[in-house]
């Protein structure tokens, strides 16, 4: 079965670090996401792509964090300097949903990156 | 705007008893509401969703949820639990308008032998 891949599951840097999380979403899924979640609080989403391109980074904290999907296949988050608020889990998912059509499908979630910062 | 709201943070119950998980939604327009399901260190997995149709749905695992146009709602159900049930439970609500979800803040099942 097809599955989400995130890399590295683990994550211990220092404040001031640059960090930065891979994904490499299910073949064909055209969508992807990247989601925060805080213990005890649901998913928050990052950033949004349709293949290569952005199309939801509104709660994207720009001034640190950047995010690309150059060949509208795998995916890098990069958080540049890492903050002592930014440790949470960073899921990644994917969906075969086509944004502009407006219909939602169900989002396939990778296993996550747990992010530690000191 | 859409929101969800689960508003318990936990559910105990009995191995072998009916479970229900709430959850309540706001949306303009068709809803598309999801539950996952999240073991611990792990990512979320998909176990229903409703689009259009019956309002009762059928996902993995046994699971099922109602969807109530009139209330809002859209409970996660199991007829008999299991210990290995116990997890952390997310209902999500998204709109034919747009193409996000938004998700509660979950619901921790704890399914005691």
């Amino acid at each position: 079965e097809a599955e989400v891949a995130q890399s590295p599951r683990y994550k211990i840097t220092e404040k001031s670090q640059a960090v930065a999380f891979w994904c490499d979403p299910i073949s064909g899924h055209a969508t992807l996401y990247w989601y925060r979640q805080i213990l005890g609080q649901g998913p928050e989403l990052l950033v949004q792509f349709q293949d290569e391109s952005v199309v939801d980074d509104s709660q994207l904290p720009k001034d640190r964090f950047s995010a690309e999907r150059l060949k509208g296949v795998d995916s890098t988050l990069k958080i540049q300097p890492a903050e002592l608020g930014d440790s949470a889990m960073y899921l990644c998912a994917s969906s075969l949903a086509e944004w502009a059509s407006g219909a939602q499908e169900t989002q396939y979630f990778g296993p996550g990156t747990r992010l530690l910062v000191l | 705007a859409q929101s969800v709201a689960q508003p318990e943070d936990q559910v105990n119950v009995a191995e072998g008893n009916p479970l229900t998980v709430k959850c309540t939604y706001s949306v303009s327009g068709n809803p598309y509401l999801f539950w996952y399901v999240q073991y611990p260190n792990r990512g979320l997995q998909f176990l229903l969703k409703y689009i259009t149709g019956d309002n009762l749905v059928k996902g993995s695992y046994g699971f099922e949820a109602e969807f109530n146009k009139s209330q809002t709602s859209f409970h996660l159900k199991k007829p008999s639990a299991l210990v290995s049930d116990s997890a952390l439970y997310f209902c999500a609500v998204g709109n034919s308008g747009t193409y996000k979800s938004i998700f509660g803040t979950g619901t921790r099942l704890k399914v005691l032998a």
